[in-house]
């Protein structure tokens, strides 16, 4: 079966890092663009980061530059996102999806004081 | 960056009735190269993660019902739902991937009378 498994989310407070991690399984990991994608309690789409199939290139909106890394280990069949200095604006459902067909289930990332 | 502006806001309709979402983008998504437009639709039920529509305007995601259609290019594109059913309750969102940062329409709530 084809999936995407995201993890790592949580309560944070402002300021701090986390990791999510998103584990495929069912395809080739190694041949497919990772994407991130971010949705607010209650509000519409956005994307957050990209990175190309052998990880070699990435790509970030303005507003996470410099503070969100993405990066994917073909070895293991996981990609990850690196969020550091989270704000509270930061916090929504974070989804990871290759390419743009598969989805994972989301993870909640919640920043607050 | 290339704005998409997507329209109605929400609609209801009854199960069988036809209802169109609209898409503009502030630059045309037409490559050169390939002729191809970068414009997908992607469908969010309650609780879920997006799913895939339609890729490339108009190419229906394998498994997609063929009530969904994607039509238009450069600029102005539409997903039409013919004979809405109950199971179609969802938002739906437009993507374009023709260039960075990737951007989504502000979405579309169906609700079924």
């Amino acid at each position: 079966e084809v999936q995407l498994v995201e993890s790592g989310g949580g309560l944070v407070q402002p300021g701090s890092p986390l990791k999510l991690s998103c584990a495929a399984s069912g395809f080739t990991f190694s041949s497919n663009w990772l994407n991130w994608i971010r949705q607010a309690p209650g509000k519409g789409l956005e994307w957050v980061a990209s990175i190309n199939p052998d990880g070699s290139s990435t790509y970030y909106p303005d507003t996470v530059k410099g503070r969100f890394v993405v990066s994917k280990d073909n070895a293991k069949n996981t990609g990850y996102l690196q969020m550091n200095n989270l704000r509270s604006e930061d916090t929504a459902m974070y989804y990871c999806a290759s390419g743009g067909i598969t989805w994972g289930q989301g993870v909640m990332v919640t920043v607050s004081s | 960056d290339i704005v998409m502006t997507q329209s109605p806001f929400s609609l209801a309709v009854s199960e069988g009735e036809m209802v169109t979402i609209n898409c503009k983008s502030s630059q045309s998504l037409l490559s050169s190269g390939n002729q191809k437009n970068y414009l997908a639709w992607y469908q969010q039920k309650p609780g879920q993660s997006p799913k895939l529509l339609i890729y490339y305007a108009s190419t229906r995601q394998s498994g997609v019902p063929d009530r969904f259609i994607g039509s238009g290019s450069g600029t102005d594109f539409t997903l039409t739902i013919s004979d809405v059913q109950a199971e179609d309750l969802a938002d739906y969102y437009c993507l374009q991937h023709y260039s960075y940062p990737l951007t989504f329409g502000s979405g579309t709530k169906l609700e079924i009378k």
